[in-house]
C-alpha cells in the first residue's frame, strides 16, 4: 500500500533562512508519481511540482528546489532565502502508476517570521 | 476559464440531514475526485471518476455517494450527515487520471455537522 510520511508537523524560521521540508514515501510499484502542493492561509491548494519515478534529476525553480532520492524513498523540498509569503502548509503526495488513487502526507506547516 | 468551482463555501448541517456538495470544471478534464481534509491527516480521497458514467471509491467512501452524468459536474452527496463528517471538502480535476496527471483543486467547502 502506498504511504507518505511528513515527519515535520511544524517548522518556524526567520526570513531569509533556508528550510527543507522532508517527505518519505512507501510504494511497491516501480512506476509512481510524486507531488508537492502548497496550501496558503487562504485555504486553496496550489500545485508546485510533479515528478515521475524514472526521473531522479533534481529540480530548481527560483527559490524552490526538490531532491528526489529513490535509494532513501525521499522527495525533499527546499526553500532558499525564505520569505513571509512562503508561510503555508505544504503537502507531499504519491500516486502509483497502476492506480487512480493519490495519497497525501499529513502536511508540514511552515511559518516564516519577518 | 473558471477552473474548478465548488458550492457552497460554507455549510452547517444537523445530524441526519442530507445535502449535496456541488463541483464543476470547465477544462474538459476526464478525471475528477473528492477529498476531505481533517486536521493532522492531510487530504484523503473519498470518491473519484475517470469519466462520465464511471465512478469508484477512494480511501474513505463510507457515508458519501457520487455520480457523474456529465464531464463537467461531479456532485458529492451526504445521505445522513454525522458529526464525523465535519471537514473541509475539496474537489479536483485532472486531464488524465490522478496517477499520471496534475490535479487542480477547487476552493473547498467547509462543512460543520452539529
Amino acid at each position: 500500500a502506498q504511504k507518505v510520511t511528513q515527519a515535520q508537523t511544524e517548522i518556524s524560521v526567520v526570513e531569509k533562512e533556508d528550510v527543507t521540508l522532508d517527505c518519505v514515501y512507501e510504494t511497491r510499484d516501480t512506476t509512481y508519481y510524486l507531488f508537492w502542493y502548497k496550501q496558503p492561509p487562504s485555504g486553496e491548494l496550489v500545485f508546485l511540482i510533479r515528478r515521475n519515478s524514472f526521473d531522479e534529476q533534481n529540480e530548481i525553480s527560483g527559490r524552490y528546489s526538490w531532491n528526489f532520492q529513490k535509494s532513501t524513498s525521499s522527495f525533499n523540498f527546499t526553500i532558499t532565502a525564505s520569505q513571509v509569503v512562503d508561510s503555508a502548509v505544504y503537502f507531499c503526495a504519491l500516486s502509483e502508476g497502476g492506480g487512480n488513487d493519490m495519497r497525501f502526507g499529513a502536511g508540514t506547516r511552515l511559518t516564516v517570521k519577518p | 476559464n473558471a477552473g474548478v468551482t465548488q458550492t457552497p463555501k460554507f455549510q452547517v448541517l444537523k445530524t441526519g440531514q442530507s445535502m449535496t456538495l456541488q463541483c464543476a470544471q470547465d477544462m474538459n478534464h476526464e478525471y475528477m475526485s473528492w477529498y476531505r481534509q481533517d486536521p493532522g491527516m492531510g487530504l484523503r480521497l473519498i470518491h473519484y471518476s475517470v469519466g462520465a458514467g464511471i465512478t469508484d471509491q477512494g480511501e474513505v467512501p463510507n457515508g458519501y455517494n457520487v455520480s457523474r452524468s456529465t464531464t463537467e459536474d461531479f456532485p458529492l452527496r451526504l445521505l445522513s450527515a454525522a458529526p464525523s463528517q465535519t471537514s473541509v471538502y475539496f474537489c479536483a480535476s485532472s486531464q488524465t487520471r490522478a496517477a499520471q496527471g496534475t490535479q487542480y483543486f477547487g476552493p473547498g467547502t467547509r462543512l460543520t455537522v452539529l
